[in-house]
């Protein structure tokens, strides 16, 4: 089946460590895309890559890293830096073309950080 | 940061209402608007990629029309069921560079459709 991963469902953090969430796609797409969610509001976008070893910050990348080193993979770390890290993570992918680009979303990860 | 608005915030209609939705962005560099469905405990999933001004877009009993000039798009759905209770999600996709693909999100309208 195609589609994208995300690991785990749930994450628990005590302060001041840093977490790596995990995303993988079999879609061969080449953008992918981390988002944050909190109650309340909209998606908002962390960090996007278009191609292998390059990527982009989004609106809120403070306190957040990346790394795009396989087509496949695009893994987020949260870092100490991150003042309020505890929300929900979807990541998703997709095709770049002229015609408006459909992203396919993961399940998401939890982060809760005690 | 551009500024997508959805309205209303909450939406709660009975079984068999039709409803509609709004989403209003900035007309200045539009590329495409999308529409998500995001259902409890399942991952969001695309509805519409609109492009055109004056597009319209149809899925069963949900639709959708967007205005590039004015800076909307309405979502209809005509005959609300108990499965359409769902997040709805608007966003959008602006020309340029490495914003290529980049979407920008609205809060989202939450419809709960009540047997």
């Amino acid at each position: 089946d195609g589609g994208i991963t995300q690991s785990p469902k749930y994450l628990f953090r005590k302060e001041g460590q840093n977490v790596t969430l995990s995303c993988e796609q079999n879609l061969n797409h080449d953008a992918m895309y981390w988002y944050r969610q909190d109650p309340g509001q909209g998606l908002r976008l962390i960090y996007y890559s278009q191609i292998v070893n390059d990527f982009q910050k989004g609106d809120i990348a403070e306190g957040y890293s990346v790394s795009r080193e396989k087509k496949e993979s695009f893994p987020l770390t949260v870092t100490s830096a991150q003042k309020n890290p505890t929300a929900f993570y979807l990541c998703a992918s997709s095709t770049i073309d002229r015609f408006g680009n459909e992203q396919f979303f993961g399940p998401g990860t939890r982060l809760t950080v005690l | 940061i551009l500024n997508v608005e959805q309205s209303p915030q909450s939406l709660h209609v009975q079984e068999g209402d039709s409803t509609n939705f709004t989403c209003s962005f900035p007309s200045s560099n539009f590329y495409a608007l999308h529409w998500y469905r995001w259902e409890t405990a399942k991952s969001p999933e695309a509805l519409f990629v609109m492009t055109l001004n004056g597009d319209e877009k149809k899925k069963g009993r949900i639709s959708a029309t967007l205005n590039t000039k004015e800076g909307y798009s309405y979502l209809y759905i005509k005959g609300s069921q108990p499965e359409d209770s769902a997040t709805y999600l608007c966003a959008l996709s602006n020309a340029g560079g490495t914003s290529y693909g980049k979407l920008t999100f609205g809060q989202g309208t939450i419809l709960t459709v009540h047997p």
